[in-house]
């Protein structure tokens, strides 16, 4: 069965900085996919990044990049210069299955909540 | 991207009655939707896979009963509480794929509140 794993609970980030948010998975599949989600106060979940088990590179979007160790099953979320509307819940996902495809259900990690301090 | 809404957004009720949610897409098609909820402070829980045309399919510990899922059409899947309980409260979120594997996009949420 498919595991996700975030150690952090919390963290507390000062503004402009850096910061890895850190993700471990299992999965007995050679296909899956690994996704970020954002989820403020509001509730909502904002997609973040996405990144694929044949991807040999790691994904980046604007100030967000995947560090994908696929040897390790680790796939972090680093934030360059971070900002005072990061602050949020982070959720680490993997979607799995057979038939990989948009019908795979996706688990999540239990979420890291950071606080970006001004 | 693809829009999902739900409604209500937010929903008080009376110890058990039923509370219907819905859950579109809005600009497209949808044959697999996920229905999740969440509470305060812990991270989305899996309830069921919804399947247009057939019957959902249930994680461990779900009440299939309790939880009734209806996806009639490829835009609509609905989540019925019924005889809702205090412990029902909780906030629910369905998403729905995209047309490929790295897309998958979430409604707004319900917030149910139980009485």
């Amino acid at each position: 069965a498919q595991k996700i794993t975030q150690t952090q609970p919390g963290m507390f980030v000062q503004e402009k900085e850096a910061v890895t948010l850190d993700c471990t998975y299992d999965t007995s599949d050679q296909s899956y996919g690994l996704f970020w989600y954002k989820q403020p106060s509001s509730g909502e979940m904002i997609f973040l990044i996405y990144q694929g088990s044949y991807d040999e590179q790691n994904a980046t979007e604007g100030r967000y990049s995947l560090n994908f160790q696929k040897a390790r099953k680790s796939a972090n979320l680093v934030i360059s210069a971070s900002q005072l509307g990061d602050s949020a819940m982070y959720f680490c996902a993997m979607r799995e299955g057979e038939d990989y495809s948009s019908a795979s259900k996706i688990i999540f990690g239990s979420g890291t909540r950071l606080s970006i301090r001004p | 991207g693809a829009v999902v809404s739900q409604h209500p957004s937010w929903v008080i009720c009376k110890s058990g009655t039923s509370v219907k949610i819905e859950c579109r897409s809005l600009d497209f098609q949808a044959t697999t939707m996920f229905w999740y909820r969440q509470f305060p402070k812990q991270s989305l829980m899996l309830m069921a896979t919804s399947n247009e045309g057939s019957k959902a399919t249930y994680e461990q510990g779900v009440e299939k009963d309790k939880f009734l899922i209806n996806h009639a059409s490829l835009t609509l899947s609905t989540l019925t509480v019924t005889s809702a309980h205090p412990e029902d409260s909780s906030f629910y979120i369905c998403s729905a794929g995209g047309r490929t594997y790295n897309e998958q996009f979430f409604g707004p949420g319900t917030r149910l509140t139980v009485l």
